[in-house]
């Protein structure tokens, strides 16, 4: 598989806002996806990024710079719900078939 | 809504018995994965297809196999239960082409004994 780096946990204030980073191998590179996903329940959909720049979607928002493999969540107006893992995933093509590897995801922990 | 629905939220087998894990998507999608999720290691791909009959070994297939006889099922077998394999598993499906997200099933808790 191919290496995703992104921190184990982090820890925010509600309304605060954090930053995720992900950064991974550009080789096969084919787009980029981050997921959110609550203890217990299955990973939801947020962002997606295949070109580089700022995608905006309410209080997230997900950044991608393809040359330097480098991507980061940035979620604005923290509230407590926000407190889950969020699983960076980049797809790559290998052997003609496009593959979505995973992060080990960061845990987000959001205190009053 | 797109569902992915999975056979069992809880699964409890002895080791050396044959597990089989189903999974269900009704939205016509032409790939189907199969996770596991272990903490600390993340999702880990075992297998995937992108077509009927078709599939793909994932980054960890030892001990496990899959099949696909219809579009909308994907199964994941295990033919001799081990407690390393003692994990969630989490199906998920997409479309096939660039920028399509995949959606997760509920996910399955296995516990080999």
């Amino acid at each position: 598989g191919q290496n995703i780096d992104q921190p184990t946990e982090m820890t925010a204030t509600e309304g605060a806002i954090v930053q995720i980073n992900c950064t991974y191998q550009t080789s096969g590179f084919n787009g980029l996806f981050w997921y959110q996903q609550h203890a217990g329940e299955a990973p939801t959909f947020l962002s997606y990024n295949v070109l580089d720049g700022l995608e905006e979607k309410g209080r997230f928002s997900s950044f991608l710079s393809r040359s330097k493999g480098y991507s980061y969540l940035l979620l604005k107006e923290l509230q407590m719900k926000d407190s889950a893992s969020y699983l960076c995933a980049v797809r790559f093509e290998v052997r003609g078939s496009y593959i979505p590897t995973f992060g080990r995801g960061t845990s987000l922990i959001v205190h009053p | 809504d797109v569902k992915v629905t999975q056979s069992s939220r809880y699964l409890v087998k002895r080791t050396g018995e044959k597990v089989f894990l189903e999974c269900v998507q009704d939205m016509d999608h032409e790939n189907m994965f199969w996770y596991r999720q272990d903490p600390g290691l993340g999702l880990r791909l075992i297998y995937f297809s992108y077509d009927v009959k078709m599939k793909e070994k994932g980054d960890i297939p030892e001990g496990y196999s899959v099949s696909r006889e219809k579009k909308e099922r994907f199964s994941l077998i295990l033919e001799s239960a081990s407690t390393n394999q003692t994990s969630m598993y989490l199906c998920a499906s997409s479309l096939s082409g660039g920028g399509e997200t995949q959606y997760f099933g509920p996910g399955t808790r296995l516990l080999v004994l």
